[in-house]
């Protein structure tokens, strides 16, 4: 069965600063995999999603992510975080039916991110 | 469009009473989804339904019971709360499967079991 784990539970990091929020997936073939973001006292929303196109995925509010199948990876990336980046952070992943998949995500435990001026 | 509402946004229970959070999506899915979310667990699949009429177990179903009469409409039931149910329980849903369609979510519903 596909899992998540996202290297660790809380990141700081100063207004300005390169945002980097770790993912893992595991999985025999390859996955689909998504980062979401949820805002204190909200639900979650789609960021982006990789599901075997290009490698390097660009997601809203200048978020990006790149799919690396020999790290077994999908790590978060922001040049330069903002304030209103705060917030806490899910990576999740599936498989297409197709390749024995099912209509479900599985979520990562969830990175939060604090962001200081 | 609401997109997806959830009712009620709050509610504490009292060890054995019984409740239904009801779920409502305007963007005609087929998918739908109840999650709850554990300070450090992420989010854990209770049950999900591929459309009307129709319903699976996720993860953790134990203690839940759930129903999709209407298209538009997924019920989470509690037939006897447990502290350990005390969770945020969020609603979603998706145009089709997961992997090809983005899941859009409800703002929570916040339970507390006394």
């Amino acid at each position: 069965a596909q899992s998540v784990t996202q290297l660790g539970s809380h990141v700081s990091v100063s207004e300005g600063a390169l945002v980097l929020l770790r993912c893992n997936y595991s999985s025999s073939v390859p996955p689909y995999l998504f980062w979401y973001v949820q805002y204190p006292n909200q639900g979650l929303q789609l960021l982006l999603k990789y599901t075997s196109a290009a490698t390097l995925v660009k997601g809203i509010n200048g978020f990006e992510a790149e799919f690396k199948k020999s790290e077994t990876s999908f790590h978060l990336t922001k040049p330069s975080a903002h304030m209103s980046d705060a917030a806490e952070y899910f990576c999740a992943v599936t498989l297409s039916v197709y390749l024995g998949g099912s209509e479900k995500l599985v979520f990562g435990k969830g990175t939060k991110l604090t962001v200081n001026p | 469009n609401a997109g997806v509402t959830q009712t009620p946004k709050f509610r504490v229970l009292k060890t054995g009473q019984s409740m239904t959070l009801l779920c409502a999506q305007d963007m005609n899915h087929e998918y739908m989804y109840w999650y709850r979310q554990d300070p450090g667990m992420g989010l854990r699949l209770i049950h999900y339904s591929v459309g009307e009429g129709t319903t699976a177990k996720g993860e953790v179903p134990d203690g839940y019971n759930v129903s999709r009469l209407k298209k538009q409409n997924f019920l989470l039931g509690l037939e006897s709360a447990a502290p350990s149910q005390t969770s945020v329980y969020f609603c979603a849903s998706s145009y089709h499967a997961a992997s090809a369609y983005e899941q859009y979510f409800g703002p929570g519903t916040r339970l507390t079991v006394t």
